[in-house]
């Protein structure tokens, strides 16, 4: 059975940084491109960014609101995707989900809170 | 950067209806889109990908049509469960993008 599950969620301070993690499970995580999508509160969806994998040379791509302050790498040895969310703003306050996939994501995580606030 | 619209954005309707979700993408994006579900509290699920096409384990009463730039969401005979909010995606080209959600409530 695939699984995601994200940690690293919590309570920042402006300009502050966090480091999320997308734990997977019942996949070869190497094959896949992992992607990252966030919800703010009671809105939609919005895209953050993708990593692809080794075979594709392990790029990444960044929405515009985030581009120069979060970074997605990944450990294969480890099964695990990171988001490092650096000069946090208090527009980034979201549920983060972990997915799979580039194109379109057949499986999410739960999400995770993140909130930025003074 | 693509836009999709998503009609209507809010829709009440009755157990056994047929329900029509349409996304409309302000260029063409051949046949590069997907639809989720989303309940309160509940990640997205993959429903249809590549315009038409029924993920696994997905009821077929869920269909998607539509290419270039208009595409339909059909559930033929709602049921209980179906109650959520629903998201059109494009991946035709970058940045992927959403539409901004239609929420169906039971009427």
């Amino acid at each position: 059975e695939v699984q995601l599950v994200e940690s690293g969620g919590g309570l920042v301070q402006p300009g502050r940084s966090l480091r999320l993690s997308c734990t997977a499970s019942g996949f070869t995580f190497g094959d896949y491109a992992m992607s990252w999508v966030r919800q703010a509160p009671g809105k939609g969806l919005e895209w953050v960014g993708f990593i692809r994998s080794k075979a594709y040379g392990g790029t990444t791509e960044y929405a515009a609101s985030v581009k120069g302050r979060f970074t997605i790498s990944r450990d294969d040895s480890k099964s695990i995707a990171y988001l490092q969310m650096n000069s946090l703003k208090t527009e980034d306050t979201a549920v983060y989900y972990c997915t799979r996939g580039v194109r379109d994501y057949d499986y999410w995580g739960q999400g995770t809170l993140v909130t930025v606030s003074s | 950067a693509i836009q999709l619209t998503q009609s209507p954005s809010s829709l009440s309707a009755s157990v056994g209806d047929r329900v029509t979700i349409t996304c409309r993408a302000s260029q063409g994006i051949s046949s590069a889109l997907a639809w989720y579900q989303q309940k309160p509290g509940k990640a997205p699920k993959l429903l249809i990908y590549d315009a038409s096409s029924l993920e696994s384990g997905v009821p077929s009463r869920f269909s998607g049509s539509g290419s270039g730039t208009d595409f339909t969401l059909t559930i033929s005979s709602l049921q209980p469960e179906d109650f959520a909010t629903y998201y059109c995606q494009q991946f035709n080209s970058y940045p992927p993008s959403f539409g901004q959600g239609t929420k169906l409530e039971i009427k």
